[in-house]
């Protein structure tokens, strides 16, 4: 998976937990990305990190929050998991933003119950 | 936003035969890519193309960027073509936007 790293990769947990889930780089790219994948809705864009301690908003961003302290991760974390929230996550990066290719993970499998 | 939509949702076909995935945008797009999910989700990225022509080996894509839609040429399909084909895009903006995907599914 091109040095991109998800863990965990597979998840279940209750409603109202709080759950993390990290993406680790070793590409050293600038940009990094979370979408969700459901049926029927392709990949979503949840957040996305242009920079160390600098990210941005995407369609679904609402109950998710991120966090990018170094180049090489970026955290996505649900403070209380919701049952609307299971889902394949999957973080991919990109070495110069919108103008280049994106390479995504192998993805987490999240359940919440 | 940007809307996207791909043709057809899904796609049978038998090995050896050709197919064409169709990929419109609601507005322009100056950053169009195209991905492959195989049938244990791993997502490859395939062309990054936000305008012309590109090809490799039996896979090629066209953009017509001023009539805002793309097209990804499959040719003498083989099983390991199957999976979910994705076109996404974006203009002047890191966000890209993802369709619905079409399924394609190849039998021997």
């Amino acid at each position: 998976d091109a040095g991109i790293t998800q863990s965990p990769r597979h998840k279940v947990t209750e409603t109202g937990t709080p759950v993390t889930l990290r993406c680790h780089q070793t590409e050293n790219h600038r940009y990094m990305y979370w979408y969700r994948q459901d049926p029927g809705h392709g990949l979503r864009l949840i957040h996305y990190s242009y920079g160390v301690k600098d990210t941005d908003k995407g369609e679904v961003s609402d109950g998710y929050s991120v966090s990018r302290s170094k180049t090489e991760d970026f955290l996505l974390t649900l403070e209380s998991a919701t049952s609307s929230q299971t889902s394949v996550y999957f973080c991919a990066i990109s070495e110069a933003g919108g103008a280049n290719v994106l390479t995504f993970g192998a993805g987490s499998r999240l359940t919440v119950l | 936003g940007i809307q996207v939509e791909q043709s057809p949702p899904d796609l049978i076909l038998q090995e050896g035969a050709n197919s064409t995935l169709r990929c419109n945008f609601s507005d322009s797009v100056n950053n169009l890519q195209w991905f492959h999910q195989n049938p244990w989700g791993q997502l490859i990225n395939l062309f990054y193309i936000p305008s012309g022509t590109k090809q490799n080996g039996r896979l090629s894509a066209t953009t017509v960027a001023t009539e805002r839609y793309s097209l990804l040429y499959i040719s003498s399909s083989q099983t390991t073509d199957s999976g979910v084909y994705f076109c996404a895009g974006a203009y002047n903006t890191d966000k890209l936007i993802f369709g619905t995907g079409t399924r394609l599914q190849v039998f021997p």
